[in-house]
């Protein structure tokens, strides 16, 4: 069964800084996995999804890259901005199923 | 404005006593499903729904029951709520299984 896990749990930068968030998955066999952000009280808005076929997606200063061979999504963040703090959540949809596997997500922080 | 809406926000309610919440959306989405989060555990699927009248289950069906009689509504129902189903509940909706999700705002369910 895929498992998804998103390492660290937890994470402060300082404004500025650019940073990669990780997100591993042990069935490589994926339609799509798709980045998710997820404010304090509020649902998940997507950000980026990758289909199988693609190895990366941009939008603005986001860029998500999927590597199915080594079971391996990043999601890429130039220039942190305070705004950008919030809980980052990967989520696959393992071939053959019509049933996402989220990850526990990353909660970033980044201080002005 | 496209949106996925979800109602009621809040509820407390006592063991045993049926529920049901309810989920709309807008964008004549095909793909439904119902998520609930828990600390540590992320979001785990509930129910999904292909189109009307079909639906399968998740990977934490029991205690629940769902129906697609239109394609805008997909209600979630606790027959008989017990403590261990307090959670966060999203709905979510995209256009097919492979397209981006479109979540809901959630509800918080407290059983006493």
């Amino acid at each position: 069964k895929q498992e998804v896990t998103q390492i660290p749990a937890a994470l402060s930068v300082p404004e500025g800084e650019n940073l990669v968030l990780n997100c591993s998955f042990t069935d490589s066999a994926i339609y799509n996995l798709q980045w998710f952000r997820q404010d304090p009280g509020k649902g998940l808005t997507s950000l980026l999804l990758i289909q199988s076929s693609q190895r990366e997606q941009t939008s603005g200063r986001l860029n998500a890259s999927l590597d199915k061979s080594s079971g391996r999504s990043t999601l890429y963040i130039a220039a942190s901005q305070p705004g950008d703090s919030a809980t980052y959540l990967c989520a696959s949809l393992p071939s053959g199923t019509y049933k996402y596997i989220f990850g526990t997500g990353t909660r970033l922080k980044v201080l002005a | 404005e496209a949106q996925v809406t979800q109602n009621p926000r809040y509820l407390i309610t006592v063991t045993g006593k049926k529920l049901t919440v309810t989920c709309s959306q807008n964008m004549n989405h095909e793909y439904m499903s119902w998520y609930r989060q828990d600390p540590g555990l992320g979001l785990r699927q509930i129910y999904y729904s292909m189109n009307v009248e079909v639906t399968d289950k998740g990977d934490v069906p029991e205690g629940y029951k769902v129906s697609r009689k239109e394609k805008r509504n997909f209600p979630l129902i606790l027959e008989s709520p017990s403590p261990n189903q307090t959670s966060l509940y999203f709905c979510a909706s995209s256009f097919g299984t492979e397209e981006t999700q479109y979540f809901g705002p959630g509800t918080r369910l407290l059983v006493l």
